[in-house]
């Protein structure tokens, strides 16, 4: 089963624009994190925060941890067409290490 | 590419019929993980490896699934007398036990009609 759900479930936005989503989870966590998926391929890490952190950048990727709310967003900032993808939130609860994903934010970057 | 290889990358089959995947990992990481997605939702657990042990098997895995990784480099994905709610991508991750990344492979497209 999914761990939680992200919202939106869908995101259109213009080149240049910021895309903002949003993942919840529904237990304790070691770590958080997203990846990206193109239409039939494989997943893409993209950036890690763990438990005790509360907010991650790497390049144009700005990611923030609320483990009281259990919940986390990911920021794409001056997007481009090739950010065309799905983008899941994944938190890792120590067990084995294994995944739960939620269900996805399909984002469409138009040019 | 992650360096995680899945072959073969489609397979189209008949209900009832046995098909195997395989997933050769980065050589270095000693954890494998399978996963199943389907249209639309993001992947869910199947089990994983530690090295050629397999550790836990989640309750999608039913007994018609089988999973081995017998060197603890390989692995192979078994599905006995496929149904058509088999139908998803079925996606192998690895990594090392102290890391944090699973590295996942292109996935395999399993069509059961």
């Amino acid at each position: 089963s999914q761990q939680g759900e992200e919202d939106p479930q869908a995101l259109s936005i213009q080149e240049g624009e910021n895309a903002t989503m949003n993942c919840s989870y529904k237990t304790s966590i070691n770590n958080l994190q997203w990846y990206r998926q193109n239409s039939g391929r494989g997943l893409v890490h993209l950036i890690l925060i763990r438990s005790n952190e509360r907010e991650k950048h790497s390049g144009r990727l700005r990611v923030t941890l609320d483990t009281s709310k259990k919940s986390s967003s990911l920021l794409i900032t001056a997007s481009r067409a090739a950010d065309t993808a799905s983008y899941f939130c994944a938190t890792d609860g120590a067990a084995g290490n294994k995944l739960t994903f939620g269900g996805g934010t399909r984002v469409l970057v138009k040019p | 590419d992650t360096g995680v290889s899945q072959d073969p990358r489609h397979k189209i089959t008949k209900r009832g019929q046995n098909v195997t995947f395989r997933c050769d990992p980065i050589s270095e990481h000693n954890r494998l993980y399978w996963y199943r997605q389907t249209l639309g939702q993001g992947p869910e657990f199947l089990t994983y490896f530690q090295n050629e042990a397999q550790l836990e098997k989640s309750r999608l895995l039913s007994d018609r699934f089988s999973a081995e990784r017998p060197k603890g480099s390989f692995s192979t994905l078994e599905i006995q007398r496929t149904e058509q709610g088999d139908s998803a991508m079925y996606l192998c991750a690895s990594r090392f036990t102290s890391g944090n990344e699973q590295f996942f492979g292109p996935g395999t497209r399993l069509t059961v009609l």
